[in-house]
């Protein structure tokens, strides 16, 4: 079963610095897909930045960057310079992309890392 | 406007009832997703559809129950068997992977709020 991890559970960074958030995964397959999301306090989820793993080209939506390294499992979300709004508990997201299988399109996420932003 | 709508916003359950949460969508998505969250926890996986009339338990399914009989609708049902069932309820929806496209991530309702009293 595939399993995602975020070992962070709690950040935080100075407004205009960068921050680094950590997730790995635990899969057998070869193609998927992984999300970071963004919960602010509203609890609205919110997609941040997607990548494909057949990709190696790493995802960029503006200020968030992806380091995927598939080998490693490994897929961290880069936030650079930080503003008030980043502050969220930011999720890990894996989903299976293997076709026939018992877990076709199932959607895992991490434990969550709570971002704090100070001024 | 297209969306995910989950009513009610706050429920509250007595203990030995079952409740039915609503989970509506009109983006035309096959797949679908329900989710519990604790405070401060990560969102733990109830159950899923691909397509209608077909649904796969997820990582904690014991105390619940689901049905997809139309493509926009997966109700979950809470029932008595649910020991702990006070928590924040998220559903998602999403396309199928068979059909490709940029947009394989999935839309998240408001969610609902549900406290046993």
């Amino acid at each position: 079963a595939q399993t995602v991890t975020q070992s962070q559970p709690e950040m935080s960074v100075q407004e205009a610095e960068t921050v680094t958030l950590s997730c790995t995964y635990d899969t057998s397959e070869s193609d998927y897909y992984l999300f970071w999301y963004k919960q602010p306090p509203s609890r609205q989820m919110i997609l941040v930045i997607r990548q494909e793993a057949y990709k190696q080209q790493n995802a960029t939506e503006n200020r968030f960057s992806v380091n995927f390294q598939k080998a490693a499992k490994s897929f961290s979300l880069k936030i650079s310079d930080s503003q008030l709004g980043d502050a969220a508990m930011y999720f890990c997201a894996y989903r299976t992309t293997n076709a026939g299988g018992t877990s076709y399109g199932k959607l895992t996420f991490g434990q969550g890392t709570i971002l704090t932003v100070h001024p | 406007d297209g969306g995910i709508t989950q009513s009610p916003k706050y429920l509250f359950r007595k203990e030995g009832q079952n409740v039915t949460l609503s989970c509506e969508q009109n983006l035309n998505h096959d797949a679908m997703y329900w989710y519990r969250q604790d405070p401060g926890q990560g969102l733990r996986l109830i159950y899923y559809s691909q397509i209608v009339n077909d649904f796969q338990k997820g990582d904690i399914a014991e105390g619940y129950s689901v049905s997809r009989e139309k493509k926009e609708s997966f109700p979950l049902t809470v029932t008595s068997a649910q020991k702990n069932p006070t928590a924040f309820y998220l559903c998602a929806s999403s396309i199928d992977l068979g059909q490709g496209g940029p947009t394989t991530e999935a839309f998240f309702g408001q969610g609902t709020r549900l406290t046993v009293v």
